[in-house]
C-alpha cells in the first residue's frame, strides 16, 4: 500500500548491533503503530502512539525503544536483540477519534544472527 | 482486550471455487477492517466495514456489529487469492487482531 512508508524493507543484524526501524506516513493521520509478526503468529500490537503521545505498550521488552517526533514519523529503536526478535515488523496509522480504516507499510523483515 | 476468532484457520480451494471467512469478536468496536496479507507479507486493505455490507469485484463483506460478527465471501476464487486474511476490529484508538485464515487456492 501507499502511504505508509518503512525502511529499510530487510535488514540482518547481530545481537550486539544498535539499529533503527523507520516509519513515515503521507496520509496526514494522528496515530501510529508498531506491530510484529512471528513466523505462523498473528500480529501481535507493540507500541501505539496517538496524538505524539504513547497510549499502548503491551509489555514489550526494553530492548525495543519507540520514538515518535511527529504524527508522520515513527521509529522503532532496536539493541541487544535476541533471536527469537527476528520478525516482520510492521507498522500502520490511522486517524484516531474518527472511523477511519487503518493503512500498513509493507514492514521490515528482520534476522537476527 | 478484546477477543477476535477467525475460521476456519486453514481453507483449501479448488480455482473457481467460493468460500466464507468468518471472524468473531467478543466486545463492541467502532471499525472493522478485512486485510489480505500476500506471500511477502503485504497487508493489503480489502475492506472496512464496521457495519452493513460491501462489495469490491469478487470479495464482498457483510458485518453484523450487534451480532459482533463479520463474514467475508470470496467468488470464484483464483490463484492470487492465496495468502492469509486477517480481520482486525478497533476500540480506543487500539487495533485487535485475529490468528487469520490461511487461505490456499489451487490451480
Amino acid at each position: 500500500e501507499t502511504g505508509v512508508t518503512q525502511t529499510p524493507r530487510h535488514l540482518v543484524m547481530g545481537m550486539t548491533n544498535k539499529k533503527s526501524l523507520k516509519c513515515e506516513q503521507h496520509l496526514g493521520h494522528n496515530a501510529m503503530y508498531w506491530y510484529k509478526q512471528s513466523a505462523k503468529k498473528p500480529l501481535e500490537l507493540m507500541f501505539v502512539y496517538s496524538l505524539e503521545e504513547r497510549v499502548e505498550n503491551n509489555s514489550v521488552p526494553s530492548r525495543f525503544s519507540p520514538e515518535c517526533p511527529n504524527s508522520s514519523h515513527l521509529f522503532l529503536h532496536l539493541h541487544t536483540l535476541q533471536p527469537e526478535d527476528s520478525a516482520l515488523y510492521l507498522c500502520a496509522s490511522s486517524q484516531a477519534g474518527v472511523n477511519q480504516p487503518q493503512h500498513f507499510g509493507d514492514g521490515t523483515r528482520l534476522s537476527i544472527l | 482486550g478484546i477477543q477476535v476468532e477467525q475460521s476456519p484457520p486453514d481453507l483449501i480451494l479448488q480455482e473457481g471455487a467460493n468460500s466464507t471467512l468468518r471472524c468473531n469478536f467478543s466486545d463492541s468496536v467502532n471499525n472493522l477492517q478485512w486485510f489480505h496479507q500476500n506471500p511477502w507479507g503485504q497487508l493489503i486493505n480489502l475492506f472496512y466495514i464496521p457495519s452493513g455490507t460491501k462489495q469490491n469485484g469478487r470479495l464482498s463483506a457483510t458485518t453484523v456489529a450487534t451480532e459482533r460478527y463479520s463474514l467475508l465471501y470470496i467468488s470464484s476464487s483464483q490463484t492470487t487469492d492465496s495468502g492469509v486474511y486477517f480481520c482486525a476490529v478497533e476500540r480506543a484508538v487500539k487495533f485487535y487482531f485475529g490468528s487469520g485464515t490461511k487461505l490456499n487456492v489451487k490451480p
